[in-house]
C-alpha cells in the first residue's frame, strides 16, 4: 500500500542552525502538508502546498519556515534558524486532490530536537 | 485555540465491547470531520470521515456519528479489539480553507483489555 515516508526519523541540531526535513508523498497525490506536534500538545497545521506554491499557512509558519518541492518526488520543510521551541514531531501528509473532500495521509514523522 | 475538543483523555474498554469516543467542536464553519488513530512513534493513520451533509458513516467495525446542531461527533468501535489500543484524534476542516487545514483535538487514549 502506498505510504508517505519521511527522513530523518530523528534530527538533533543546535539552536540557530538550519534544518531540512524531507518527505516523499504518495505518488499520485497533489496536495502536500506539514504539521507539527510539540510534546504533550495537539497536532497543529503548518502549511499546505499545491501546484508548486503555498495554498494555506498558519500563523506558526513565519519567515523562518519555507517549503519546497525540489523534484517530482520530494517535499521539504526548511527551518532557517532553529529555536528551542521548534523542538517537536514534524509530520508530512499528502492528499489526492481538490475536489471537495479528500483524506490526508500522514508519514511517520521526524522528531526534531533543538539544543 | 479550543475549536476541537476531546474531553476524555482516556478510555478503558473490555475486548468485544463497544468503544465510544467523543469530540465536540465550536467552529460552525467546519463541515468535514475525520478520525485518526495514532500509535507511539508513528504518524496519525486515517480511520473514517464524515461530511456535514450526513449524520452517520460506517466502515466495518467503525461508525462515526455527527450531530451538527450539537456540534458533536462520536466514533463507535464494535467490537473493540486489543489492537485498537491507541490514541484517537478527531479532526475537522472547512470548505473555506479548501478542506486543507485540519484542526485536531487533543486525543483520547483507548485501552482495550483482553
Amino acid at each position: 500500500e502506498p505510504e508517505v515516508t519521511q527522513t530523518p526519523s530523528h534530527q538533533v541540531t543546535q539552536m540557530g542552525q538550519e534544518v531540512i526535513l524531507r518527505c516523499v508523498p504518495i505518488s499520485n497525490h497533489l496536495y502536500f502538508y506539514w504539521y507539527r506536534q510539540i510534546l504533550g500538545q495537539k497536532v497543529e497545521f503548518l502549511v499546505s502546498f499545491y501546484n508548486n506554491e503555498i495554498s494555506e499557512k498558519s500563523e506558526i509558519f513565519d519567515d523562518q519556515f519555507s517549503v519546497e518541492r525540489p523534484d517530482g518526488s520530494n517535499f521539504t520543510l526548511k527551518i532557517r534558524s532553529t529555536k528551542l521551541e521548534d523542538s517537536a514531531m514534524y509530520f508530512c501528509a499528502s492528499s489526492e486532490g481538490w475536489q471537495g473532500i479528500n483524506e490526508q495521509f500522514f508519514g511517520p514523522g521526524t522528531r526534531l530536537t533543538v539544543l | 485555540d479550543q475549536q476541537v475538543k476531546q474531553n476524555s483523555p482516556s478510555l478503558s474498554v473490555q475486548e468485544g465491547r463497544i468503544s465510544i469516543l467523543n469530540c465536540d467542536y465550536t467552529n460552525s464553519m467546519f463541515d468535514y470531520f475525520l478520525w485518526y488513530k495514532k500509535y507511539p512513534a508513528e504518524g496519525p493513520t486515517f480511520l473514517i470521515s464524515i461530511s456535514s451533509i450526513k449524520d452517520k458513516n460506517e466502515d466495518g467495525r467503525f461508525t462515526v456519528f455527527l450531530n451538527k446542531s450539537a456540534k458533536h461527533l462520536s466514533l463507535h468501535i464494535v467490537p473493540s479489539q486489543p489492537g485498537d489500543s491507541a490514541v484517537y484524534f478527531c479532526a475537522a476542516s472547512a470548505e473555506n480553507t479548501g478542506f486543507q487545514k485540519l484542526v485536531f483535538g487533543t486525543g483520547t487514549r483507548l485501552l482495550v483489555s483482553p
